[in-house]
């Protein structure tokens, strides 16, 4: 599975987009980029996933670099809510165990 | 929507017995993944499994089992418990059959003290 780094913490204005960045320059061509959040204990979330295209959802926008050596989650109007620990993960599809980095912790603030 | 089950949410035992956590995927799913996260940490990979068959092993203790049932759910049994045991156990679920796109589908965990 493909390493991730993330920067530890990230503060937001309510109302603002929060822009999560995740480096995985040693991704496999055939990795998957998920993204999940955790709040507070409770089980991780699942936000969206990409190959190798944008993505959108309900709930956030994937931007994947050409090189798909970096990407990044794009929450458009972050709510106090979205305060979370949010994990940036690389792995193949298929029944694949996940691998769980030190995510970035998102502080939203009013 | 229906979402993954784990029983019970909290669980207190003694150092040295045995405690057994138990996971009801989400219907239709074949998968399921076992983690555990100690304080401050973050979620570690101990065991999956694909159509009641151990899929993937990870840093899961000789002390522990599981297996998936025909009903698909899934048992994770502790045995000789530890102090360094307790943390929250999470199952998750997924669909392989969904374009192998591997989207688990997390529970809200079993938080389990050993004293």
């Amino acid at each position: 599975d493909a390493k991730t780094t993330q920067p530890p913490s990230m503060d937001c204005a309510e109302g603002r987009a929060a822009n999560l960045p995740c480096n995985h320059s040693t991704i496999s061509g055939n990795e998957y980029v998920y993204w999940y959040r955790q709040i507070h204990s409770q089980g991780p979330q699942y936000i969206i996933h990409g190959l190798k295209n944008n993505e959108t959802n309900e709930m956030a926008s994937l931007i994947i670099t050409e090189d798909r050596k970096s990407s990044t989650l794009i929450l458009p109007h972050a709510t106090l809510r979205d305060t979370a620990v949010y994990y940036c993960i690389g792995a193949l599809g298929g029944f694949n165990k996940f691998y769980f980095g030190s995510g970035t912790k998102l502080n939203v603030k009013p | 929507a229906a979402g993954v089950i784990q029983s019970p949410r909290h669980l207190i035992k003694e150092k040295r017995e045995t405690a057994t956590l138990k996971c009801y995927p989400i219907p239709r799913h074949d998968t399921v993944y076992w983690y555990q996260q100690g304080p401050g940490q973050d979620p570690q990979f101990l065991i999956s499994f694909y159509e009641k068959m151990q899929s993937d092993k990870g840093s899961i203790p000789d002390r522990f089992s599981a297996q998936q049932f025909s009903d698909y759910h899934s048992e994770l049994n502790m045995s000789s418990l530890e102090l360094g045991d307790s943390a929250l156990y999470f199952c998750a679920s997924s669909w392989l059959a969904v374009l192998a796109k591997n989207i688990q589908y997390f529970g809200a965990g079993t938080r389990l003290s050993v004293l």
